[in-house]
Formats: structure tokens, sequence, C-alpha cells
């Protein structure tokens, strides 16, 4: 059963810094890894897809990587911004046939 | 190009009572998948419905169902509702071969008291 962790479960950091989150998940094979963010109340928007076979995308100052042999992905956000606080949840689609597995998500401060 | 929309946006219902979620999808899409999310807590998945047929169900009672609609639309229902049913339901969208990435619905909050 696949099963995915975030570290740190709350951040908070001064505007300006680049900052890193980690997901882990404990089955390596899997179809594809996204990340969203959901601000408080509110519904999930998509950051990031990485399909099985990709290492990275980027999108703005956003960037996430992807190791399936260690079970890894991380966010890297450059640049903070106080807009950026919200929660960063990572989920992991098992295989096309399933639906996603969520971690219970990182919650960013970014203070002005 | 509209995203995916869900109604209402916000219920309180007594426990006891049945429920039902509504979400239409976003154009293009033809499956829709309903997730709970419980306070600081990740979603989790309770079913996928794709050709008008539940085709995956997560750890739910039978308490939870669902149906889709011709147009792609769907309903989540939630009969003899507990206090622990109280979440954020989510509802997401994707098209069958394309990417495999979802997009989701602002959520419907539900309050069981």
């Amino acid at each position: 059963k696949q099963e995915v962790t975030q570290i740190p479960a709350a951040l908070s950091v001064p505007e300006g810094e680049n900052l890193v989150l980690n997901c882990s998940f404990t089955d390596s094979a899997i179809y594809n890894l996204q990340w969203f963010r959901q601000d408080p109340g509110k519904g999930l928007t998509s950051l990031l897809l990485i399909q099985s076979s990709q290492r990275e995308q980027t999108s703005g100052r956003l960037n996430a990587s992807l190791d399936k042999s260690s079970g890894r992905s991380t966010l890297y956000i450059a640049a903070s911004q106080p807009g950026d606080s919200a929660t960063y949840l990572c989920a992991v689609r098992p295989n096309y046939g399933q639906n996603f597995v969520f971690g219970p998500g990182t919650r960013l401060s970014v203070l002005p | 190009d509209a995203g995916v929309t869900q109604s209402p946006t916000h219920l309180i219902k007594t426990r006891g009572q049945q429920v039902t979620l509504r979400c239409s999808p976003k154009s293009g899409h033809d499956t829709v998948s309903w997730y709970q999310q419980a306070l600081g807590q990740g979603p989790q998945f309770i079913f996928q419905y794709y050709e008008e047929e539940e085709r995956q169900r997560g750890n739910f009672p039978d308490r939870f169902s669902g149906h889709q609609f011709p147009n792609y639309s769907s309903e989540l229902n939630v009969n003899a509702l507990l206090l622990g049913d109280s979440a954020l339901y989510l509802c997401a969208s994707s098209s069958t071969g394309v990417n495999g990435g979802y997009t989701f619905g602002s959520g419907t909050r539900l309050t069981v008291v």
C-alpha cells in the first residue's frame, strides 16, 4: 500500500528566502506525482505534474524534482513571497488505473 | 474555460440526515473523483466515476454513494450522517488517456451537528 509523507509539517521563513519542501513515498513504482497548493478552506490548485519518466518540472519560481528509486520528490520555491503562504500537498498516483494518494501537507508561512 | 465547479460551497446538516453534493467537471474531462479532507489532513479518496459507473472505490462505507450523468457531472450522496463526516469534500476531474493530472474544484464544506 502506497504511503506518502511530507517534511516538515510546518515552515515559517522570511520573505526572499529559497526553500525546499520534501515528499517521500513508500513504493517507487509510480505513474506520476503532482504538487498542489491549498489556501485555507479552499480547494487544490495544481502546481506541477511530473510523469514517472521525468526527473523534474519547472514553472516560474517553482521547481519539482522526482527520484523514484529513492521514493522522494522535492518542491523548490525560489525567492519566497508572502503570497506563497499556503499548504503544499504532494500526491502520488501508484499506476494509471489508481487514484492519487496524498501526503498530509506542509503548511508554509512567508513573513514580510 | 470553466474549471471544476462544486455546489453548494457550504452546508450544515443534522446527524442522521442525508446530503447530496454536486460537481461539474472541467470542459473536456470525462472522469470524476471524489475526496474527503478532514481538517489538517490530506485528502482521502472516496470513489471515481467514468462512463457513468463507479470505477474505483476507497475505504469508505456504503453510506457514501455516487452517480455520474451523461454530461459527466457527478453527485456524491452520504446517508445517515455522522459527526465524523464533517469535512471538506473535493471533486477532481481528469481526462482518460491524457497525462493523468487532476483538476480540483473549490470543495464543499460539510458540517454535521
